[in-house]
């Protein structure tokens, strides 16, 4: 049973460019969460997603930065027009349910911008 | 909101040898889990130990555990016979506890973080 896959592993990305981050959860999960980790720093919540549905993007930057989990296929995170800020590692997990349940993380994607 | 404060930076330990990360934390909820998680440089983030806030046991696995006081909000971990394996980034976070039939995701909050290094 493959865990929560991530791709890619590293992204390099020139600022102003679109950067496209992937996550297919394990199977049989049906609830994607989106983390950022800024370097030195813990991992703060971005977005809570399900099939086609956004339901908590209480962590997410306003402008630039998206989120889709459509019925077929691997959540996407967006991020258009980067700027050397957004340089970091972006982990996605994956839970069963949503509510009180372990959540499994990815390996995360590394961002950088030049 | 809660926020989880993890005040060593960095800490380092003889293998063999025992050491315990601080962890203290602040809600306003009753009902909530309490998680460890282990990031080696590989960056995989790896569940160390999870502690439900209504059970008054200390949780253990193998050479971890936690010493959980819940009216200090503090959540410690213990690792005891250090290995080299174990250096790592370890966090601690939150997670509020939702009443099951509403979906309200898993939501974690964490801290920044404390370096382990084991020492040979």
């Amino acid at each position: 049973n493959a865990g929560v896959m991530q791709n890619p592993r590293h992204l390099v990305r020139r600022r102003g460019q679109e950067a496209r981050l992937r996550c297919s959860p394990m199977k049989g999960h049906s609830h994607v969460y989106w983390y950022r980790q800024l370097p030195e720093e813990g991992l703060k919540f971005m977005v809570y997603l399900q099939k086609e549905n956004i339901i908590d993007e209480s962590g997410m930057p306003k402008e630039r930065f998206s989120a889709e989990f459509p019925k077929e296929g691997p959540s996407i995170l967006r991020i258009q027009q980067v700027v050397r800020g957004d340089s970091a590692a972006y982990f996605c997990a994956s839970s069963a349910t949503g509510s009180n349940t372990e959540a499994f993380f990815g390996q995360g994607t590394r961002l950088t911008v030049v | 909101a809660q926020t989880v404060t993890q005040s060593q930076p960095e800490m380092s330990v003889q293998e063999a040898e025992t050491v315990t990360l601080s962890c203290t934390y602040d809600t306003s909820e009753n009902n909530y889990y309490l998680f460890w998680y282990k990031q080696p440089p590989s960056r995989q983030m790896i569940l160390v130990i999870r502690q439900e806030a209504y059970k008054q046991q200390n949780a253990t696995e193998n050479r971890f555990s936690v010493n959980f006081q819940k009216a200090a909000k503090s959540f410690s971990l213990k690792i005891s016979d250090s290995q080299l394996g174990d250096t790592a980034m370890y966090f601690c976070a939150f997670m509020k506890q939702n009443p099951t039939v509403m979906e309200y995701g898993n939501k974690l909050v964490f801290g920044a973080g404390t370096i382990l290094r084991v020492k040979s």
